[in-house]
């Protein structure tokens, strides 16, 4: 099953955009991640927020989490074309080890140079 | 240092054969999990070990997958009988215990 579903699916933007991706999820949870996926292969892990914190930045990274909402976004400011890339949230799968996650779909992101 | 990989990269095979896909972990980390990607789909978890036992096996599809950690280092995650819904990209993931997990570049398995 999949926890999170972000939104949209597929975003097209110019080089030099802003580009926001939303996430919202079923169940609590104490973290959420964002991951960069590159052509279809392995996933890098880009920032982890805490459910005790609202807002976190890394570089052009800006993410937000609202509990109440279960929901976050994911901002990544003036945009390049390298930004181009699959963006999933992950949870903490509670109901299992809790040591794996669970991914949403994706958004695909394209940036036109 | 060397990240995650995973061999082959790439494998084709036919409807019924048996295939191995091997994980390399980062060094020192004690857990490694196992996804499966499908195409236009976020990563689904199939199977994840601590250290060499295998703590959450509820992802596994069918009692045609089965996975091994021997020695708690080195994964290899066993496809009886392929069926070409089977085909999909198959991550594995590594972590030295904390939440965030370091991702391989994936085996891209075809079933034809």
């Amino acid at each position: 099953s999949q926890q999170g579903e972000e939104d949209p699916q597929a975003l097209s933007i110019q080089e030099g955009e802003n580009a926001t991706m939303n996430c919202s999820y079923k169940t609590s949870i104490n973290n959420l991640q964002w991951y960069r996926q590159n052509s279809g292969r392995g996933l890098v892990h880009l920032i982890l927020i805490r459910s005790n914190e609202r807002e976190k930045h890394s570089g052009r990274l800006r993410v937000t989490l609202d509990t109440s909402k279960k929901s976050s976004s994911l901002l990544i400011t003036a945009s390049r074309a390298a930004d181009t890339a699959s963006y999933f949230c992950a949870t903490p799968d509670y109901g299992g080890s809790q040591g794996n996650l669970i991914f949403g779909k994706g958004t695909k992101l394209s940036v036109k140079p | 240092g060397a990240g995650v990989s995973q061999t082959p990269s790439n494998k084709v095979t036919e409807k019924g054969k048996y295939v191995e896909l091997r994980c390399d972990p980062i060094s020192g980390h004690t857990a490694l999990y196992w996804y499966r990607q499908s195409l236009g789909q976020g990563p689904e978890f199939l199977i994840y070990f601590q250290g060499t036992g295998a703590a959450d096996d509820s992802g596994l599809p069918n009692d045609r997958f089965f996975a091994v950690r021997p020695e708690g280092s080195v994964s290899t995650l066993k496809i009886q009988r392929t069926e070409r819904g089977d085909s999909a990209v198959y991550l594995c993931a590594s972590s030295p215990g904390t939440i965030t997990q370091y991702f391989g570049p994936g085996t891209r398995l075809t079933v034809l």
